[in-house]
C-alpha cells in the first residue's frame, strides 16, 4: 500500500539545523510532488514547500526562503527536508504528504516532532 | 499571500445534525483550488475536499463541498460521531499555498 515514512523525533538547541527524512513506498516515486506542512503545538497547519522527486525542483514558501532546503535522493525513494537557524519558533510537528493535483493529498507521513529548545 | 479565514471557530453540534463550515480568502482562488482537510487529535490530517467541491477517494457523500472566488462551505449532512474532529482549508491557487486557522466541531 502506499505509504509515507518519516524520521524519528528531534530535540535541537537553537541555532542548530534539522534534516527530516520521508520514505516513500507502493508506488513510483517520481511521478508525485511532496509538500512539507508543519503545526505547532495547538496550532493551524503551515504550508512549507513542495519538491518534484523527478527533478528535483522545489518552491518554497517565502518565509521559510533561505532557511529550508528540501532534496529527494531517487535511489531511495526519500524527501528530505533541512531547516537551519532553528528558534523556538519552529517547535512543531512537520509532516510531508504526496500531492494530489496541487493539494496536500493522501498519504501523509506520521509527523515527526521537532522540538527546539535551550 | 491569500489569507484564509475560518467560521466559526468551535462549533458545538450532536450527532445527527447537519454542520456548515465556512472559509473565506483574502482575494479570489485561482480555479477553485480550494481543498478541506479533517485532523483527529494525534493523527496527520486527511484531504476530504479538493477542487472546492470534488470529494478524495473513500470520503463518505454525507461531506460536501462548494462555493468558488472567496467564499467557500464545507457541509456535513448528518453528522456522525467519528466527524468530530477539526477542519482546515487550503488554497492551492497561488503560492505559498496557506491554510486556514482551523475549525473545531465538537460534540454538544
Amino acid at each position: 500500500q502506499v505509504q509515507l515514512v518519516q524520521s524519528g523525533a528531534e530535540v535541537k538547541k537553537p541555532g542548530a539545523s534539522v534534516k527530516v527524512s520521508c520514505k516513500a513506498s507502493g508506488y513510483t516515486f517520481t511521478n508525485y510532488y511532496m509538500h512539507w506542512v508543519r503545526q505547532a503545538p495547538g496550532q493551524g497547519l503551515e504550508w512549507m514547500g513542495i519538491i518534484n522527486p523527478s527533478g528535483g525542483s522545489t518552491n518554497y514558501a517565502q518565509k521559510f526562503q533561505g532557511r529550508v532546503t528540501m532534496t529527494r535522493d531517487t535511489s531511495t525513494s526519500t524527501v528530505y527536508m533541512e531547516l537551519s537557524s532553528l528558534r523556538s519558533e519552529d517547535t512543531a510537528v512537520y509532516y510531508c504528504a504526496r500531492d494530489f493535483q496541487g493539494a496536500a493529498g493522501d498519504p501523509w507521513g506520521q509527523g515527526t516532532l521537532v522540538t527546539v529548545s535551550s | 499571500e491569500i489569507v484564509l479565514t475560518q467560521s466559526p471557530g468551535t462549533l458545538s453540534l450532536s450527532p445527527g445534525e447537519r454542520a456548515t463550515l465556512s472559509c473565506r480568502a483574502s482575494q479570489s482562488v485561482s480555479s477553485s483550488y480550494l481543498a478541506w482537510y479533517q485532523q483527529k487529535p494525534g493523527q496527520a490530517p486527511r484531504l476530504l475536499i479538493y477542487g472546492a467541491s470534488s470529494r478524495a477517494t473513500g470520503i463518505p457523500d454525507r461531506f460536501s463541498g462548494s462555493g468558488s472566488g472567496t467564499d467557500f462551505t464545507l457541509t456535513i449532512s448528518r453528522l456522525e460521531p467519528e466527524d468530530f474532529a477539526v477542519y482546515s482549508c487550503q488554497q492551492y491557487g497561488s503560492s505559498p499555498r496557506t491554510f486556514g486557522q482551523g475549525t473545531k466541531l465538537e460534540i454538544k
